[in-house]
C-alpha cells in the first residue's frame, strides 16, 4: 500500500538534547512538508520541499532544520534552540500539477514530548 | 498574505439534522480549496477539493462544500449528521503553488 510513514508515534527527550522525525514516502510524489499542530492553532507550516536537495521554510521554522537528499525522505530535527518543541509533528506530501498542490496526504503524526 | 479562517471553534448538530462547518478565505487569483478530516492522534484525510468549475463540490462520506466566490467563502456540509462524523474538521487553501494553509480548525460533534 501506498502511503506514508512517520516514525516513531511517541518520543520523549530531555530539554536541550537535538532529536529526528522520521518520514518517509512511497507514493512517488514530488513535495514534501513538515506541519506542527498544536491545540487551538491549526497546522502551522514548518518546511517544505518541493524536489530533492531543496527546500523552504515555511512560518515558524526557527529552531527546526531538514533536509531532502533522496525523493522519498523529509527527515525534521528539532534542535535545542527551538523553545516548545513539545508538540504533534504532522509530515505531508502532495504531487505538484501545473504548479498547483494536489490533496495533501498525511501521515499519522509523531508526538514529540520534551521534559 | 493569504489567509483561512474559521469562524467556530465548535459546531454541536444532533443526528440526522444537517450540519455546516464555516470557512472563508482571503487568497489573490484563483484559489485551490480543501476541506480535511481529523481523528484524535491521527493525520488529516482529505474530503473534498474546489479546483475551478461547479460551484457545489461533493466529497467523501457524503459531505459537499459550496464555493461563494463574491463571500470568499467554502462552508462544508452534509444534510444529514452522523455521530461517527464527529472530529476536528480544516480548511485550507493551496498558497499559489508552495504550501497549504491551514485554518484552526473546527470540532465538530455530533450527538445521538
Amino acid at each position: 500500500d501506498g502511503g506514508i510513514t512517520q516514525s516513531p508515534k511517541y518520543l520523549f527527550r530531555k530539554e536541550g538534547q537535538n532529536v529526528t522525525l522520521s518520514c518517509e514516502q512511497n507514493l512517488n510524489h514530488d513535495a514534501m512538508y513538515w506541519y506542527r499542530q498544536d491545540p487551538g492553532q491549526g497546522l502551522r507550516l514548518i518546511y517544505y520541499s518541493q524536489i530533492v536537495n531543496d527546500f523552504q521554510k515555511g512560518d515558524i521554522a526557527e529552531g527546526y532544520s531538514v533536509s531532502r537528499e533522496k525523493k522519498e525522505s523529509f527527515p525534521l530535527t528539532v534542535t535545542s534552540a527551538q523553545k516548545n518543541p513539545t508538540a504533534f509533528y504532522l509530515c505531508a506530501s502532495s504531487m505538484m500539477v501545473g504548479g498547483r498542490n494536489s490533496p495533501l496526504h498525511f501521515g499519522n503524526g509523531t508526538r514529540l514530548t520534551v521534559t | 498574505a493569504q489567509s483561512v479562517a474559521q469562524p467556530e471553534d465548535q459546531v454541536n448538530v444532533a443526528e440526522g439534522n444537517p450540519l455546516t462547518v464555516k470557512c472563508t478565505y482571503s487568497v489573490s487569483g484563483n484559489p485551490y480549496l480543501f476541506w480535511y478530516v481529523q481523528y484524535p492522534n491521527r493525520g488529516l484525510q482529505f474530503l473534498l477539493k474546489y479546483i475551478t468549475g461547479d460551484n457545489l463540490v461533493k466529497g467523501s462520506y457524503g459531505f459537499e462544500a459550496e464555493f461563494n466566490k463574491s463571500q470568499t467563502s467554502f462552508h462544508l456540509k452534509k444534510p444529514s449528521a452522523l455521530v461517527s462524523d464527529s472530529a476536528l474538521y480544516f480548511c485550507a487553501v493551496d498558497q499559489a503553488g508552495t504550501a497549504l494553509i491551514f485554518g484552526k480548525g473546527t470540532t465538530l460533534s455530533v450527538s445521538s
